[in-house]
């Protein structure tokens, strides 16, 4: 059981460059979440979804984009990095039973630097 | 609006001493209470949570927190400080109504235990 990996673990972008970071989960979870965390910022939501198919705009989502075309995987886009998106970016998944009160697992992070 | 407090950047402790990390919340309702801890170069890991009865929870490595209700805190303690417990703390809220999606996360403390 590998819980929630990340890939890749670190990159370096060049202004205007476009990438996507891949998150994977094996415990059968339907809620996955993309956080940034930024120093003196805590973890911010990005993007989440609660199931396949399925996406939402959490609370800083410009710049990026998401898709979770399979339950498992949850992808992390970013179509022309900018230097404000420099940061560590975390993934998380949770099962959504238990009426919210279910742990959600983190992955190890990616830090991204733009140039 | 909905906000989690963490009113210290940081916290410095004697080992063997007992520490506190303290959290406060504005959020609608009763929500669900979590602590993480973010060790160096790591995604976050689930300390504890308050879902309802006992305000004091037990939860990892010793760790403790104590929900109040009328000061709508959620401080997490620990009776003996280890070296091993210097890390970033977050304190998170989720609401308990059908729909509550997200988890939101305080900035983080980081506790430093000296030998």
């Amino acid at each position: 059981n590998a819980g929630v990996t990340q890939t890749p673990k670190f990159r370096v972008l060049k202004t205007g460059q476009s990438m996507t970071l891949l998150c994977a989960q094996d415990m059968n979870h339907e809620y996955m979440y993309w956080y940034r965390q930024d120093p003196g910022m805590g973890l911010r939501l990005i993007h989440y979804s609660v199931g396949e198919g399925t996406t939402a705009k959490g609370e800083v989502p410009d710049g990026y984009n998401v898709s979770r075309l399979k339950k498992q995987n949850f992808l992390l886009g970013l179509e022309s990095a900018a230097p404000s998106q420099t940061s560590v970016y975390f993934c998380a998944s949770r099962s959504g039973s238990g009426g919210n009160t279910d742990t959600q697992y983190f992955g190890p992070g990616t830090r991204l630097t733009v140039l | 609006a909905q906000s989690v407090a963490q009113p210290e950047d940081q916290v410095n402790v004697a080992e063997g001493n007992p520490l506190t990390v303290k959290c406060t919340y504005s959020v609608s309702g009763n929500p669900y209470l979590f602590w993480y801890v973010q060790y160096p170069n790591r995604g976050l890991q689930f300390l504890l949570k308050y879902i309802t009865g006992d305000n004091l929870v037990k939860g990892s490595y010793g760790f403790e927190a104590e929900f109040n209700k009328s000061q709508t805190s959620f401080h997490l303690k620990k009776p003996s400080a280890l070296v091993s417990d210097s890390a970033l703390y977050f304190c998170a809220v989720r609401d308990r109504r059908t729909g509550g999606f997200k988890t939101i996360f305080g900035a983080g403390t980081r506790l430093f235990v000296k030998a």
